[in-house]
Protein backbone atom coordinates (compact mmCIF):
# COMPACT_ATOMS: atom_id res chain seq x y z
CA UNK A 1 0.00 0.00 0.00
CA UNK A 2 1.36 3.06 -1.08
CA UNK A 3 -0.19 5.47 1.33
CA UNK A 4 -1.87 7.38 -2.36
CA UNK A 5 -5.53 6.45 -2.89
CA UNK A 6 -7.45 6.81 -5.55
CA UNK A 7 -11.77 7.31 -6.31
CA UNK A 8 -13.36 5.24 -7.49
CA UNK A 9 -11.68 2.57 -8.80
CA UNK A 10 -13.75 2.10 -11.55
CA UNK A 11 -15.63 4.36 -13.90
CA UNK A 12 -18.51 3.62 -17.03
CA UNK A 13 -19.79 6.69 -18.03
CA UNK A 14 -20.47 7.85 -21.97
CA UNK A 15 -19.57 10.26 -24.76
CA UNK A 16 -20.03 13.76 -24.25
CA UNK A 17 -20.07 13.33 -19.90
CA UNK A 18 -17.56 15.11 -17.98
CA UNK A 19 -16.50 12.92 -14.96
CA UNK A 20 -14.02 13.75 -11.66
CA UNK A 21 -11.31 11.63 -10.19
CA UNK A 22 -9.84 12.36 -6.81
CA UNK A 23 -6.70 11.80 -5.78
CA UNK A 24 -5.41 11.86 -1.68
CA UNK A 25 -1.69 12.23 -1.30
CA UNK A 26 0.16 10.34 1.29
CA UNK A 27 0.31 12.67 4.15
CA UNK A 28 3.18 15.24 4.23
CA UNK A 29 3.67 15.08 0.54
CA UNK A 30 2.98 18.18 -1.03
CA UNK A 31 3.02 16.91 -4.81
CA UNK A 32 0.77 15.87 -6.96
CA UNK A 33 1.01 14.04 -10.47
CA UNK A 34 -1.72 12.73 -12.80
CA UNK A 35 -0.79 10.20 -15.56
CA UNK A 36 -2.66 8.16 -18.34
CA UNK A 37 -1.88 4.83 -19.04
CA UNK A 38 -3.76 3.54 -22.35
CA UNK A 39 -2.90 0.48 -24.50
CA UNK A 40 -2.66 3.39 -27.04
CA UNK A 41 -0.36 6.14 -25.62
CA UNK A 42 0.95 3.90 -23.02
CA UNK A 43 1.99 5.84 -19.79
CA UNK A 44 1.50 9.46 -20.13
CA UNK A 45 2.28 12.27 -17.65
CA UNK A 46 -0.82 14.89 -17.49
CA UNK A 47 -0.18 17.65 -15.05
CA UNK A 48 1.94 17.94 -11.42
CA UNK A 49 0.68 20.39 -8.57
CA UNK A 50 2.99 21.71 -5.85
CA UNK A 51 1.43 22.75 -2.45
CA UNK A 52 -2.08 23.89 -4.75
CA UNK A 53 -0.21 25.53 -7.52
CA UNK A 54 0.38 24.00 -11.03
CA UNK A 55 4.11 23.37 -11.53
CA UNK A 56 4.59 21.29 -14.57
CA UNK A 57 2.07 20.30 -17.66
CA UNK A 58 2.62 17.22 -19.81
CA UNK A 59 0.53 16.18 -22.76
CA UNK A 60 -3.26 17.30 -21.02
CA UNK A 61 -5.86 18.10 -23.31
CA UNK A 62 -7.47 20.88 -23.20
CA UNK A 63 -10.81 18.92 -22.47
CA UNK A 64 -8.73 18.30 -19.33
CA UNK A 65 -8.23 20.28 -15.82
CA UNK A 66 -6.89 19.48 -12.46
CA UNK A 67 -6.88 21.35 -9.26
CA UNK A 68 -4.96 20.67 -5.94
CA UNK A 69 -6.83 21.71 -2.82
CA UNK A 70 -5.71 23.46 0.36
CA UNK A 71 -5.81 20.32 2.24
CA UNK A 72 -3.83 18.88 -0.72
CA UNK A 73 -6.38 16.12 -2.30
CA UNK A 74 -6.55 16.64 -6.15
CA UNK A 75 -9.04 16.28 -8.51
CA UNK A 76 -8.63 15.66 -12.32
CA UNK A 77 -11.89 16.65 -14.25
CA UNK A 78 -12.50 15.34 -18.06
CA UNK A 79 -15.43 16.61 -20.00
CA UNK A 80 -16.41 16.53 -23.30
CA UNK A 81 -15.34 12.86 -23.11
CA UNK A 82 -14.67 11.00 -26.01
CA UNK A 83 -13.65 6.68 -26.36
CA UNK A 84 -10.43 7.26 -26.55
CA UNK A 85 -10.39 8.98 -23.02
CA UNK A 86 -10.76 5.48 -21.70
CA UNK A 87 -7.86 4.52 -19.69
CA UNK A 88 -6.34 4.05 -16.39
CA UNK A 89 -5.60 7.06 -14.53
CA UNK A 90 -2.88 7.17 -12.32
CA UNK A 91 -1.98 9.88 -9.27
CA UNK A 92 1.03 9.92 -7.59
CA UNK A 93 2.47 12.19 -5.03
CA UNK A 94 6.18 13.11 -3.48
CA UNK A 95 7.27 15.31 -0.37
CA UNK A 96 9.00 17.70 -2.86
CA UNK A 97 8.98 18.92 -6.51
CA UNK A 98 11.73 17.50 -8.63
CA UNK A 99 12.88 14.23 -9.91
CA UNK A 100 15.27 13.60 -6.59
CA UNK A 101 12.05 12.94 -4.83
CA UNK A 102 10.40 9.82 -5.11
CA UNK A 103 6.77 9.50 -6.26
CA UNK A 104 4.52 7.15 -4.79
CA UNK A 105 1.77 5.58 -7.03
CA UNK A 106 -2.00 5.05 -6.67
CA UNK A 107 -3.75 2.01 -7.08
CA UNK A 108 -5.37 3.82 -10.21
CA UNK A 109 -8.76 4.90 -11.33
CA UNK A 110 -10.21 2.76 -14.37
CA UNK A 111 -12.57 4.59 -16.78
CA UNK A 112 -14.35 3.24 -19.53
CA UNK A 113 -16.24 5.60 -21.94
CA UNK A 114 -19.39 3.88 -24.16
CA UNK B 1 12.25 15.13 -29.20
CA UNK B 2 12.45 13.93 -25.43
CA UNK B 3 11.44 9.78 -25.68
CA UNK B 4 12.60 6.70 -23.93
CA UNK B 5 12.35 3.42 -26.13
CA UNK B 6 12.31 0.02 -24.51
CA UNK B 7 13.07 -2.39 -27.51
CA UNK B 8 11.82 -5.74 -26.22
CA UNK B 9 7.89 -5.68 -25.81
CA UNK B 10 8.20 -9.35 -24.01
CA UNK B 11 10.77 -11.15 -22.15
CA UNK B 12 9.99 -14.64 -21.39
CA UNK B 13 12.81 -15.95 -18.96
CA UNK B 14 13.23 -19.04 -16.81
CA UNK B 15 12.84 -19.28 -13.17
CA UNK B 16 16.68 -18.44 -11.33
CA UNK B 17 18.27 -17.03 -14.99
CA UNK B 18 19.43 -14.04 -15.47
CA UNK B 19 17.46 -10.99 -17.16
CA UNK B 20 18.30 -7.66 -19.19
CA UNK B 21 15.35 -5.08 -20.01
CA UNK B 22 16.69 -2.72 -22.51
CA UNK B 23 16.51 0.74 -22.30
CA UNK B 24 17.75 3.60 -24.18
CA UNK B 25 16.80 7.81 -23.85
CA UNK B 26 17.03 10.52 -25.98
CA UNK B 27 20.23 12.64 -24.96
CA UNK B 28 19.74 15.64 -22.96
CA UNK B 29 22.55 17.86 -20.95
CA UNK B 30 20.28 16.61 -18.06
CA UNK B 31 18.06 13.86 -17.33
CA UNK B 32 17.34 11.77 -14.17
CA UNK B 33 16.21 7.94 -14.82
CA UNK B 34 14.07 5.79 -13.24
CA UNK B 35 13.07 1.60 -14.15
CA UNK B 36 9.44 1.21 -12.24
CA UNK B 37 7.58 -2.11 -12.06
CA UNK B 38 3.65 -2.68 -12.25
CA UNK B 39 2.14 -5.74 -11.58
CA UNK B 40 -1.47 -7.06 -12.46
CA UNK B 41 -4.18 -4.87 -11.12
CA UNK B 42 -1.48 -2.28 -9.02
CA UNK B 43 -0.34 0.65 -9.42
CA UNK B 44 3.59 1.70 -10.12
CA UNK B 45 6.33 0.78 -7.50
CA UNK B 46 10.00 2.46 -7.93
CA UNK B 47 12.43 0.18 -8.30
CA UNK B 48 15.82 2.39 -8.64
CA UNK B 49 16.56 5.69 -9.96
CA UNK B 50 19.74 7.02 -11.50
CA UNK B 51 19.86 10.95 -10.55
CA UNK B 52 23.69 11.37 -10.62
CA UNK B 53 27.69 9.94 -9.60
CA UNK B 54 28.37 6.09 -9.57
CA UNK B 55 26.46 4.79 -12.88
CA UNK B 56 25.89 1.61 -11.42
CA UNK B 57 22.80 1.67 -9.10
CA UNK B 58 21.23 -0.93 -7.06
CA UNK B 59 17.45 -0.98 -6.34
CA UNK B 60 15.07 -3.14 -4.97
CA UNK B 61 14.10 -7.04 -4.99
CA UNK B 62 17.63 -7.97 -6.54
CA UNK B 63 17.76 -5.46 -9.28
CA UNK B 64 20.05 -2.88 -10.53
CA UNK B 65 21.18 -0.86 -13.94
CA UNK B 66 24.06 0.70 -15.30
CA UNK B 67 24.19 4.22 -16.85
CA UNK B 68 25.58 4.31 -19.92
CA UNK B 69 25.79 8.04 -20.99
CA UNK B 70 27.92 7.36 -24.17
CA UNK B 71 25.26 4.49 -25.49
CA UNK B 72 22.24 6.26 -24.00
CA UNK B 73 21.42 3.40 -22.07
CA UNK B 74 19.92 2.75 -18.71
CA UNK B 75 19.57 -1.36 -18.41
CA UNK B 76 17.98 -3.28 -15.45
CA UNK B 77 19.58 -6.30 -14.49
CA UNK B 78 19.00 -8.94 -12.55
CA UNK B 79 21.18 -12.18 -11.63
CA UNK B 80 18.61 -14.30 -10.89
CA UNK B 81 14.67 -13.61 -11.04
CA UNK B 82 11.99 -15.34 -9.54
CA UNK B 83 8.57 -16.21 -10.22
CA UNK B 84 7.10 -13.38 -8.18
CA UNK B 85 9.38 -11.06 -10.45
CA UNK B 86 7.26 -11.96 -13.31
CA UNK B 87 5.64 -8.04 -13.89
CA UNK B 88 5.18 -5.25 -16.71
CA UNK B 89 8.28 -3.10 -15.85
CA UNK B 90 8.70 0.78 -17.64
CA UNK B 91 11.79 2.59 -17.89
CA UNK B 92 11.75 6.71 -17.19
CA UNK B 93 13.26 9.82 -18.08
CA UNK B 94 13.11 12.79 -16.22
CA UNK B 95 13.71 16.13 -18.17
CA UNK B 96 13.06 19.26 -16.73
CA UNK B 97 9.59 19.04 -15.47
CA UNK B 98 8.57 16.98 -17.87
CA UNK B 99 8.44 13.26 -17.24
CA UNK B 100 8.63 10.38 -19.99
CA UNK B 101 7.58 6.89 -19.83
CA UNK B 102 8.74 4.14 -22.44
CA UNK B 103 6.29 1.39 -23.37
CA UNK B 104 7.12 -0.93 -21.25
CA UNK B 105 8.53 -4.28 -21.47
CA UNK B 106 5.99 -7.65 -19.68
CA UNK B 107 8.53 -10.43 -17.98
CA UNK B 108 7.04 -13.09 -18.04
CA UNK B 109 9.12 -15.51 -15.34
CA UNK B 110 8.45 -19.85 -16.27
CA UNK B 111 9.16 -22.32 -13.89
Amino acid sequence: DSGVTQTPKHLITATGQRVTLRCSPRSGDLSVYWYQQSLDQGLQFLIQYYNGEERAKGNILERFSAQQFPDLHSELNLSSLELGDSALYFCASSVGSGHSYEQYFGPGTRLTVT
Amino acid sequence: AQSVTQLDSQVPVFEEAPVELRCNYSSSVSVYLFWYVQYPNQGLQLLLKYLSGSTLVKGINGFEAEFNKSQTSFHLRKPSVHISDTAEYFCAAGYGQNFVFGPGTRLSVLP
